[in-house]
């Protein structure tokens, strides 16, 4: 599976849209993209998944660029809540297909009053 | 989206005792179960993958021998930290994921050995 980047740590005003940026630069052709965050001491939780087109859920936004080498994660209006490590995952199969979730360090969003 | 539990929460148990952790899909059937632990201030590490009626999947460096993966059923992975140490201490955490749709996590797992 591809590997992919991310800032280490942000900050974002509540109220206010949070985008987080992550590199994909080796994705394939199959790989999807997987958006995950963890609040401290609690299992990740799923938020978004894509593979080409950009994609809308209850929770966020997924912007993939044309090329499929990076994306951002858009949280439209951050509150206290949404502060947690969010992760980037590229992945073959949209779907379970078995498929393991290899996580990096992610990035640290603080989102502040 | 779809409920993953584990049981215990949190755990300490003494040097040289083994302790069994629990993974429940609650409703859905999970075919596969994944087992991470974290370590703080680290990421996820991924284990071990968990087939249902199959043995698991070992990644490169996790012990087979001490970390004792059962997948008896499809809504229930163990895992059994055997002869349990300090370093052994950690957050665990597994997932599952219905058959056509994603994974999910359960909330994790705390176990502390003295």
């Amino acid at each position: 599976d591809a590997k992919t980047t991310q800032p280490p740590s942000m900050d974002c005003a509540e109220g206010r849209a949070a985008n987080l940026p992550c590199n994909h630069s080796t994705i394939s052709g199959n790989e999807y993209v997987y958006w995950y965050r963890q609040i401290h001491s609690q299992g990740p939780q799923y938020i978004i998944h894509g593979l080409k087109n950009n994609e809308t859920n209850e929770m966020a936004s997924l912007i993939i660029t044309e090329d499929r080498k990076s994306s951002t994660l858009i949280l439209p209006h951050a509150t206290l809540r949404d502060t947690a490590v969010y992760y980037c995952i590229v992945r073959v199969g949209g779907g379970n297909q078995g498929g393991k979730l290899i996580f990096g360090q992610g990035t640290e969003l603080s989102v502040k009053p | 989206g779809a409920v993953v539990s584990q049981h215990p929460s949190w755990v300490i148990c003494k040097s040289g005792t083994s302790v069994k952790i629990e993974c429940r899909s609650l409703d859905f059937q999970a075919t596969t179960m994944f087992w991470y632990r974290q370590f703080p201030k680290q990421s996820l590490m991924l284990m071990a993958t968990s087939n249902e009626g199959s043995k698991a999947t070992y990644e490169q460096g996790v012990e087979k021998d001490k970390f004792l993966i059962n997948h008896a059923s499809l809504t229930l992975s163990t895992l059994t930290v055997t002869s349990a140490h300090p370093e052994d201490s950690s957050f665990y955490i597994c997932s599952g994921a219905p058959p056509t749709d994603t994974q999910y996590f359960g909330p994790g797992t705390r176990l502390t050995v003295l």
